[in-house]
């Protein structure tokens, strides 16, 4: 399978740093989206890395690491309407071009 | 403007009847995507399409149908044999570095 993993939650302030981390199988990987969506909304594009590192757009900078299978998703000076779901997506070669979802992780930014 | 439109908005389906959602995008856009959402839950590949005339299965094709006669347009047909379709439906469309999705539909079973 091509598993995608990430937290299922998570609670930050206000005006803080929050790192929200996801790992992937590698085999077959090509590159890996970051989305955002607000409640009964659909995705919206944050990201797309395909060469190892940060890449910065922003408040949101987005991570990865080809050979650990690992990627995060940086937000710095959170604001209320960050309140959202973070969905990791890896796109594979394999099987077609295909992008593979993980669950999402709900973020809430407390006051 | 560019982009993916998806209609309409919402669709009731009563049961034992097929319906029909759809996709249209002007992005020039080579794939495009299916994908069901349930709430609280991530997205779930059903169908996608590389080319024209072409399609694959993705991991919840059972009880689905899809065409893609055109590039600009990939219709889903939810067919009686999706015994649960309730869920937020999206499309998507993508290049070699983007995947952008339309505004969704919800299906709603009476």
């Amino acid at each position: 399978g091509q598993n995608i993993d990430q937290p299922t939650e998570m609670t930050a302030t206000e005006g803080a740093i929050v790192q929200i981390n996801c790992t992937y199988q590698t085999s077959g990987f090509n590159g890996l989206f970051w989305y955002q969506q607000h409640a009964g909304e659909a995705p919206t594009f944050l990201s797309y890395n395909v060469l190892d590192g940060l890449e910065e757009k922003g408040r949101f900078s987005s991570f990865l690491s080809r050979s650990k299978g690992y990627s995060y998703l940086l937000l710095k000076e959170l604001q209320m309407k960050d309140s959202a779901s973070y969905l990791c997506a890896a796109h594979f070669l394999t099987g077609g071009f295909k992008t593979i979802f993980g669950a999402g992780t709900r973020l809430f930014v407390k006051a | 403007d560019g982009g993916i439109t998806q209609s309409p908005k919402y669709l009731f389906r009563k049961e034992g009847q097929n319906v029909t959602l759809s996709c249209e995008q002007n992005l020039n856009h080579d794939a495009m995507y299916w994908y069901r959402q349930d709430p609280g839950q991530g997205l779930r590949l059903i169908y996608y399409s590389q080319i024209v005339n072409d399609f694959q299965k993705g991991d919840i094709a059972e009880g689905y149908s899809v065409s893609r006669e055109k590039k600009e347009s990939f219709p889903l047909t939810v067919t009686s044999a999706q015994k649960n379709p309730t869920a937020f439906y999206l499309c998507a469309s993508s290049n070699q570095e983007t995947q952008y999705f339309g505004p969704g539909t919800r299906l709603l079973v009476l």
